[in-house]
């Protein structure tokens, strides 16, 4: 079973800053089956990034992902008031169960 | 337009059984693998299970394993899960959501909250 632990649990910073969110897994898989969600208060989660470093439909340029292996990050530019929420990564399609990270919470600093 | 709509959520005695539904429209739903996705109150996203589009393959976490039975239509482009032995620990929003290996999860539906107490 691959656990996925992510980093940090809460990052507090400004609009306009930059956001650098970690995944890190308990063992190496394809990054092809890695996604990010975004989560706002009372919503659904919404796909930010699949394939590690693919983004999703309609999602701005300023969401970003990279890594491969063990090692996977979300970054967020330039931080708009609307991106204040909790972020996910998640492996889907490597081996089940298709665990999620448990959330790094943004917020306004 | 996508849309996947949860029903069947309500409140249940432990060890009750409930059977939640998913309407899906907007999109070939027998083209795609289908997910639940469950989240307690104020905890984080736990996947569930999933079926492939023609549901040959099937996947559970293990805390479910033997008691949630998920299972598909595509003639009524409709996702169930049928909930069994139901205890409080099964209290969560639950989500359908779409999506096929590769291409991370891209459609969700509004939740369906299902609550076990007694």
């Amino acid at each position: 079973e691959i656990v996925l632990t992510q980093s940090p649990g809460t990052l507090s910073l400004s609009p306009g800053e930059r956001a650098t969110l970690s995944c890190r897994a308990s063992q190496s898989f394809s990054s092809s089956y890695l996604a990010w969600y975004q989560q706002r208060p009372g919503q659904a989660p919404r796909l930010l990034i699949y394939g590690a470093s693919s983004r999703a439909t309609g999602i701005p340029d300023r969401f970003s992902g990279s890594g491969s292996g063990t090692d996977f990050t979300l970054t967020i530019s330039r931080l708009e008031p609307e991106d204040f929420a909790v972020y996910y990564c998640q492996q889907y399609g490597s081996s089940p169960p298709y665990s999620f990270g448990q959330g790094t919470k943004l917020e306004i600093k | 337009e996508v849309q996947l709509v949860e029903s069947g959520g309500t409140l249940v005695q432990p060890g009750g059984s409930l059977r939640l539904s998913c309407a899906a429209s907007g999109f070939t739903f027998s083209s795609y693998s289908m997910n639940w996705v469950r989240q307690a109150p104020g905890r984080g996203l736990e996947w569930v299970s999933y079926i492939s589009s023609r549901s040959s393959t099937k996947y559970y976490a293990d805390s479910v394993k033997g008691r949630l039975t998920i299972s598909r239509d595509n003639a009524k482009n409709s996702l169930y899960l049928q909930m069994n032995s139901l205890r409080a620990e099964d209290t969560a929003v639950y989500y359908c959501a779409s999506g096929d290996y590769g291409s991370g999860m891209g459609y969700w539906g509004q939740g369906t909250l299902v609550t076990v107490s007694s």
